[in-house]
């Protein structure tokens, strides 16, 4: 069965410091795999996406992901935190049917100054 | 132009309503969805129509009733609403390709609160 585990449910840094959201996976069929964000009462926003094309991808608002199916892991980073990228993000993967999505439990992402 | 639309954004209502939920996506998407975020803010499918007839049917209560008057359309309706029912409703449509891809377009909610 597909699950998804988002470890850390909050991560705290400052402006200008790395950010790594961390995600993993199980599956028993090759994953699709997703990272979306959340502001506050906001719908969700798809930041990015693995479809098998190629390990690392990148996102929107100079976020990337790197899937390793050695760990089974799809961790989000971007390399420079900015005050707007507060928010909650959500890291999810195609159940198996290829129907729904399952979603982890989310990160919420706190930028202080 | 909205992609994925919802109305109302909020909906206050007392125990025992029926209330109604409406979705619209312009997208030309096959598959429509309907989500539930509760108050911890945990995601969960309940629904899923493709071109109209129901995919997905989670263990929800049959209080929660949805109808699709056509593929762009997916309305959620709520009978005889209960204090739990109170939580963020989503509605997504996506056009799933070959596979298992199924990269889905989130509409921006209805925040349903039960007094």
């Amino acid at each position: 069965a597909q699950s998804v585990t988002q470890l850390g449910s909050h991560v705290s840094v400052s402006e200008g410091a790395l950010v790594l959201l961390r995600c993993n996976y199980s599956s028993s069929v090759p994953p699709y795999l997703f990272w979306y964000v959340q502001y506050p009462n906001q719908g969700l926003q798809l930041l990015l996406k693995y479809t098998s094309a190629a390990t690392l991808v990148k996102g929107i608002n100079g976020f990337e992901a790197e899937f390793k199916k050695s760990e089974t892991s799809f961790h989000l980073t971007k390399p420079s935190a900015h005050m707007s990228d507060a928010a909650e993000y959500f890291c999810a993967v195609t159940n198996q049917a290829g129907t729904a999505l399952i979603f982890g439990k989310g990160t919420t992402l706190s930028v202080s100054s | 132009d909205t992609a994925v639309s919802q109305t109302p954004k909020y909906l206050v209502t007392q125990m025992g309503n029926d209330k109604s939920i409406k979705c619209e996506q312009n997208l030309g998407h096959d598959t429509m969805y309907w989500y539930k975020q509760d108050s911890k803010k945990f995601l969960k499918i309940m629904f899923s129509y493709n071109n109209k007839e129901l995919i997905i049917n989670e263990t929800v209560p049959n209080r929660f009733s949805p109808k699709s008057p056509d593929k762009a359309h997916l309305n959620l309706h709520i009978n005889s609403l209960e204090l739990g029912d109170s939580a963020v409703y989503f509605c997504a449509s996506s056009q799933p390709t070959s596979g298992l891809y199924n990269e889905q377009f989130f509409g921006p909610g209805t925040r349903l609160t039960v007094l």
